[in-house]
C-alpha cells in the first residue's frame, strides 16, 4: 500500500521566520514521483516540484528549498524567510509506476499561516 | 495558454439528483484525472482516462462516472447525490498519464442539500 504523511496539521510563523514542512511516505515501488503543492484560499493547486525516485538531489528554487532522502523516507519542503503570501495549505503527494495510472497519493496537507 | 478550465465553479444540488462536472484540460494534454477534496482532507482519486480511454479508478461507488471526449475535455457525472458527496471536485491534466507534472484547474464547489 501506498501512504503520504504529513504529521504537521497546521504550522504558525511569523514572517521572515524560515519554517519546514515534514513529508513520510510509504511505497514497496522502487519507481515513484514525489510532488509538492500549494492550495491557496482560491482551492486551485498549485504545483511546486515533482522528484524522482532516482534523484536524491536536493534542490533550491528561491525562498523554497526541498531535501528528499530515500533512507527515512522523506521529502521535506523548507521555506526561507517566510512571507504573509505564503500562507496555504500545502500537500505533499505520491504516485507509484506500479499503478500504471499516474494516481498521487495525498497527504492530508499542512496549514501554513504567516503572520505579519 | 489557457490552464485547465472546470465549469461549473459552485453548484448547489439536492440528495438523489444526478450531477455533471466539466474540464477542459491544457491544449496538448491527453491525459485527465479527477479528485475529490472533502474539506479538510487532501485530494482522493477518481479517475484517471488518457487518449479517451478509463486508465485507472479510485474507490469511489459506481454512481460515480466519466469520459473523454476526441477533444480531450473531460466530464465526470455522480448520481443519486449524497450529503456525503459535496465537496470540492478537482480536474488535473497531463501530457502523459504517468510521471509527469500534474496541473490542476480551480475546481467545482459541490454542496448537496
Amino acid at each position: 500500500a501506498q501512504k503520504v504523511t504529513q504529521a504537521q496539521t497546521e504550522i504558525s510563523v511569523v514572517e521572515k521566520e524560515d519554517v519546514t514542512l515534514d513529508c513520510v511516505y510509504e511505497t514497496r515501488d522502487t519507481t515513484y514521483y514525489l510532488f509538492w503543492y500549494k492550495q491557496p484560499p482560491s482551492g486551485e493547486l498549485v504545483f511546486l516540484i515533482r522528484r524522482n525516485s532516482f534523484d536524491e538531489q536536493n534542490e533550491i528554487s528561491g525562498r523554497y528549498s526541498w531535501n528528499f532522502q530515500k533512507s527515512t523516507s522523506s521529502f521535506n519542503f523548507t521555506i526561507t524567510a517566510s512571507q504573509v503570501v505564503d500562507s496555504a495549505v500545502y500537500f505533499c503527494a505520491l504516485s507509484g509506476l506500479s499503478s500504471n495510472t499516474g494516481k498521487l497519493i495525498f497527504g492530508q496537507g499542512t496549514t501554513l499561516q504567516v503572520k505579519p | 495558454d489557457a490552464g485547465v478550465t472546470q465549469s461549473p465553479t459552485h453548484l448547489i444540488k439536492t440528495r438523489g439528483q444526478q450531477v455533471t462536472l466539466r474540464c477542459s484540460p491544457i491544449s496538448g494534454h491527453k491525459s485527465v484525472s479527477w479528485y475529490q477534496q472533502v474539506l479538510g482532507q487532501g485530494p482522493q482519486f477518481i479517475f484517471q482516462y488518457y487518449e479517451k480511454e478509463e486508465r485507472g479508478r479510485g474507490n469511489f461507488p459506481d454512481r460515480f462516472s466519466a469520459r473523454q471526449f476526441p477533444n480531450y475535455s473531460s466530464e465526470l457525472n455522480v448520481n443519486a447525490l449524497l450529503l456525503g458527496d459535496s465537496a470540492l471536485y478537482l480536474c488535473a491534466s497531463s501530457l502523459v498519464p504517468v510521471g509527469y507534472g500534474y496541473t490542476f484547474g480551480s475546481g467545482t464547489r459541490l454542496t448537496v442539500v
